[in-house]
């Protein structure tokens, strides 16, 4: 398997423009995780699903941000209007469905809102 | 809330030195308590877990100590090598299914030769 698949690796956009970024998951594993690492405030958790369900997205910082999972290999994260403190790596990892199952992480895309 | 809280931020070991990391947990209710070790430009990967229903995990050089009553837990790199020079994150995620993991600050380690 070719792992977490995320694109685009980088993004670079002006503030209030509309940024999405995708994820394919590992194929067959049910839960998906969206997060946010900055230097500031470490890695944080912004949204998960399961079964494409989202379960829970009490860390998506404001309505600005929202994520959808239409089918089981498919994610995306929308921000718009983009700011530029939304400038950060964000991180798909996906996991089988255990409570110690290994979350398998995506390689990341690097937004730069200026 | 923090729920988990990890130091040293930064550490700096020399080549065949022993790495070791902390961190400290509030909630009871957390049962698996991984390790994840992240290279530049990469994202995190499961290094080393540990269930709280024993103190201690060996994986190679790489041991995770527990300690339940005190709610800690550390990772330490036996005979550290530049190649481990990484960030290492804690974290620690309830029972049931989903896997939610809450992660520590992150340890920024330098294996110096």
């Amino acid at each position: 398997d070719a792992g977490v698949i995320q694109s685009p690796r980088h993004e670079v956009t002006e503030m209030g423009q509309e940024v999405t970024l995708r994820c394919k998951p590992i194929s067959g594993h049910d839960y998906l995780f969206w997060y946010r690492q900055t230097m500031m405030r470490g890695l944080e958790l912004l949204i998960y699903f399961n079964n494409n369900v989202p379960i829970d997205d009490s860390g998506m910082p404001e309505d600005r941000f929202s994520a959808k999972m239409p089918n089981a290999s498919f994610s995306t994260l929308k921000i718009q209007p983009s700011e530029p403190r939304d400038s950060a790596v964000y991180f798909c990892a996906s996991s089988w469905d255990t409570s110690t199952d290994t979350q398998y992480f995506g390689p990341g895309t690097r937004l730069t809102v200026l | 809330q923090q729920q988990v809280k990890q130091s040293p931020q930064s550490l700096i070991v020399q080549k065949g030195g022993i790495s070791i990391i902390n961190c400290a947990y509030e909630n009871t209710a957390f049962d698996y308590f991984p390790w994840y070790q992240q290279f530049p430009g990469k994202g995190p990967a499961l290094l080393i877990a540990i269930r709280p229903d024993v103190s201690e995990k060996k994986e190679g050089r790489f041991t995770i100590s527990f300690n339940k009553s005190a709610k800690q837990f550390s990772l330490h790199i036996m005979d550290s090598q530049p190649g481990d020079s990484a960030t290492y994150f804690c974290a620690a995620s309830p029972p049931g299914g989903g896997n939610k993991l809450t992660f520590g600050t992150g340890t920024q380690l330098k294996v110096e030769l």
